[in-house]
């Protein structure tokens, strides 16, 4: 089954302790994407990836790393989380360059930073 | 700033109608997607557009690209429609800016 996979599906943790959310897909798609969703402000892009070692920034990329050493990869990396990256982050995929086909969407990770 | 304008934000409408969801944007665009949330949290794909217009089932989309405007229908309306529809750009950049999205319950 064509899917986008992400874990942990939630986490709450502590300011400062850092934390690597996973992301992988099996559809062999070029572009990864991270993206935040937050009450009142709705989706916005944290990283992208065109192909393999190929990482671009979003619209909100502070506090976050991102690394494409597989094509089916792409985990997102708070080194130092802190309490204002509380939200529901979405992993997505899409083929073609740039992503012009429809984008597949994780089941998104819910993370609490205290 | 708010690079991509939905209305309304929220919408109810009793099963049968028809639906228009607008979605505006002010930047240059290489395509725009449509997207459906559904009430658990999961998002699903329905249109990728760059120009004239898309149809799936009783969904169809369409683009102005010289008014950078773009609408969403839904035919004879259903209450399995109830979900969030958001409007996604891609820039030229290659990044994705999203609207705030348009909650839509449909009444039976």
């Amino acid at each position: 089954e064509a899917q986008v996979t992400q874990n942990p599906r939630y986490l709450i943790t502590v300011t400062g302790k850092k934390l690597t959310v996973t992301c992988s897909q099996n559809m062999n798609h070029e572009y990864m994407s991270w993206y935040r969703q937050d009450p009142g402000l709705g989706l916005r892009q944290i990283y992208y990836s065109m192909n393999v070692e190929a990482t671009d920034k979003g619209d909100v990329p502070e506090g976050y790393k991102v690394s494409r050493k597989e094509k089916r990869n792409f985990p997102l990396i708070l080194e130092s989380p802190s309490p204002n990256q509380t939200s529901l982050y979405f992993c997505a995929s899409s083929s073609g360059f740039p992503p012009y086909n429809e984008q597949f969407f994780g089941p998104g990770t819910r993370l609490t930073v205290l | 700033k708010n690079e991509v304008e939905q209305s309304p934000q929220n919408l109810t409408a009793q099963e049968g109608e028809f639906i228009t969801i607008n979605c505006s944007y002010s930047v240059g665009i290489s395509a725009l997607h449509w997207l459906q949330q559904h009430p658990g949290g999961g998002i699903v794909s329905l249109f990728m557009l760059s120009s004239g217009k898309k149809k799936h089932g009783r969904l169809i989309a369409t683009i102005n690209i010289q008014e950078k405007h773009s609408s969403l229908h839904i035919t004879a309306s259903h209450p399995r429609d109830s979900a969030v529809y958001i409007c996604a750009v891609l820039n030229t950049g290659n990044q994705f800016y999203f609207g705030t999205g348009t909650s839509l319950t449909v009444i039976p």
